[in-house]
């Protein structure tokens, strides 16, 4: 089973400030890596696919990046809107579909 | 606007049964798999199964942890995806989501588009 890990678990920041989150695999997926934003009592909703391409309607300020075992997810102006948990999931290497445990973005 | 809305949640106890629905609307259900996944309480989001659509057989695949208790069926005319859930343990209680594929081709090289607000099932005496 692939691992992912996270980090930080949780970051405080301003609105307005540029924030990364990162993501590891246990082993490679390739590009094969989505990003998700989830906020109380929602359903996960998908940003990034194919580790660096927005998904339908995803605003620009969100953007990915990374290959094989490492990855980032960049806000590049974090708005109101954008407090929630960020999830990591790699579909290379299945079954099982694995996440990681969550970033959570909270204001500062 | 496409939607997927779960049903069927509630409290059971130990060792009972449990059919989860996810009822879909505004996109052609049939072509696409579907998936389930549960996020027990303070734990990252679990993949239970998924079915693909009729196209490929309308086969399944489970998460081990699930293999052989849980099942997934699907009504394409009703646009209903289910999931079975049978001899349910404690560890069974999470919010359960259903989800759709990015695309309709059956790569499994795919994330996942369109979630659900998802149902909770707690399992307990």
């Amino acid at each position: 089973e692939t691992v992912m890990t996270q980090s930080p678990a949780t970051l405080s920041v301003s609105p307005g400030e540029r924030v990364t989150l990162s993501c590891t695999t246990s082993q490679s997926v390739g590009k094969n890596l989505a990003w998700y934003q989830q906020k109380p009592g929602q359903g996960p909703r998908l940003l990034i696919y194919d580790a660096s391409t927005r998904a339908t309607d995803i605003s620009a300020r969100f953007s990915g990046s990374g290959s094989g075992t490492e990855f980032t997810l960049t806000i590049s102006s974090l708005q109101s809107e954008d407090f929630a948990v960020y999830y990591c999931q790699q579909y290379n290497n299945w079954p099982p579909y694995t996440f990681g445990q969550g970033t959570k973005l909270e204001i500062k | 606007e496409v939607q997927l809305v779960e049903s069927g949640g509630g409290l059971v106890q130990p060792g009972r049964s449990l059919r989860l629905s996810c009822t879909c609307s505004h996109f052609t259900f049939g072509d696409y798999a579907m998936s389930w996944f549960r996020q027990a309480p303070g734990k990252r989001l679990e993949w239970v199964g998924f079915m693909r659509s009729q196209a490929y057989g309308a086969t399944t695949e489970y998460a081990a942890s699930v293999k052989g208790r849980f099942t997934i069926s699907r009504d394409d005319s009703k646009n209903i995806a289910y999931l079975h859930m049978n001899s349910l343990k404690t560890e069974d209680t999470a919010v359960y989501y259903c989800a759709r594929d990015r695309t309709t081709v059956n790569i499994r090289l795919d994330p996942f588009d369109v979630w659900g607000q998802g149902t909770l099932v707690t399992v307990s005496s």
